[in-house]
């Protein structure tokens, strides 16, 4: 069973440039969450999503952020005309359900670097 | 406490010795402590989920507690390896389904 895959892995934008993050969660799994890494700060909780409907989003920020999770197809993180101020490991983390003791299961992140 | 806290930042320790580190969290509205193990360029790896006071969980050398009263919880690690070198993240699961992690602790185990 193939864990939590993103792509790209390293992703390079210019100031203004859209950013696309895809995500496909671990087989039969249709909860997905992002969360972003900033430079020298932990893991925070950006958006949850189950198919084709966000629950929370609560922690992405107000404008140019946005996130689907189609029916079919990965979960995309889409950052619309990108600042420096994004640069960041944004990490996917997928599971099967949503109760208490559901573990996420995380993919390896990408490195989003804005110039 | 209002955030998730891990202390400390980050430790030394020699092949074979055993060390322990903490997590804190708010106790009010707590439903789960999840601790992860994360290798430099890896995926955060999945330890452990506890929710109940008390709670011991073991998985080869590596055990954490949980005390939900006071709100926080230990994770050991019992003849360390250099192999055990990683950051270990903890993070309280409240109401929703979201995870806040603390900053992690960096252990580094020296041959």
């Amino acid at each position: 069973n193939a864990g939590v895959m993103q792509n790209p892995r390293h992703l390079v934008r210019r100031r203004g440039q859209e950013a696309r993050l895809r995500c496909s969660p671990m087989k039969g799994h249709s909860h997905v969450y992002w969360y972003r890494q900033l430079p020298e700060e932990g893991l925070k909780f950006m958006v949850y999503l189950q198919k084709e409907n966000i629950i929370d989003e609560s922690g992405m920020p107000k404008e140019r952020f946005s996130a689907e999770f189609p029916k079919e197809g990965p979960s995309i993180l889409r950052i619309q005309q990108v600042v420096r101020g994004d640069s960041a490991a944004y990490f996917c983390a997928s599971s099967p359900a949503r109760g208490v003791l559901e573990t996420q299961y995380f993919g390896p992140g990408t490195r989003l670097l804005v110039l | 406490i209002l955030n998730v806290e891990q202390s400390p930042q980050s430790l030394h320790v020699q092949e074979g010795d055993s060390t322990n580190f903490t997590c804190s969290f708010p106790s009010s509205n707590f439903y789960a402590l999840h601790w992860y193990r994360w290798e430099t360029a890896k995926s955060p790896e999945a330890l452990f989920v506890m929710t109940l006071n008390g709670d011991e969980k073991k998985k080869g050398r590596i055990s954490a507690t949980l005390n939900t009263k006071e709100g926080y919880s230990y994770l050991y690690i019992k003849g360390s390896q250099p192999e055990d070198s990683a950051t270990y993240l903890c993070a309280s699961k409240a109401a929703g389904n979201k995870l806040t992690f603390g900053g992690g602790t960096r252990v580094l185990v020296k041959p």
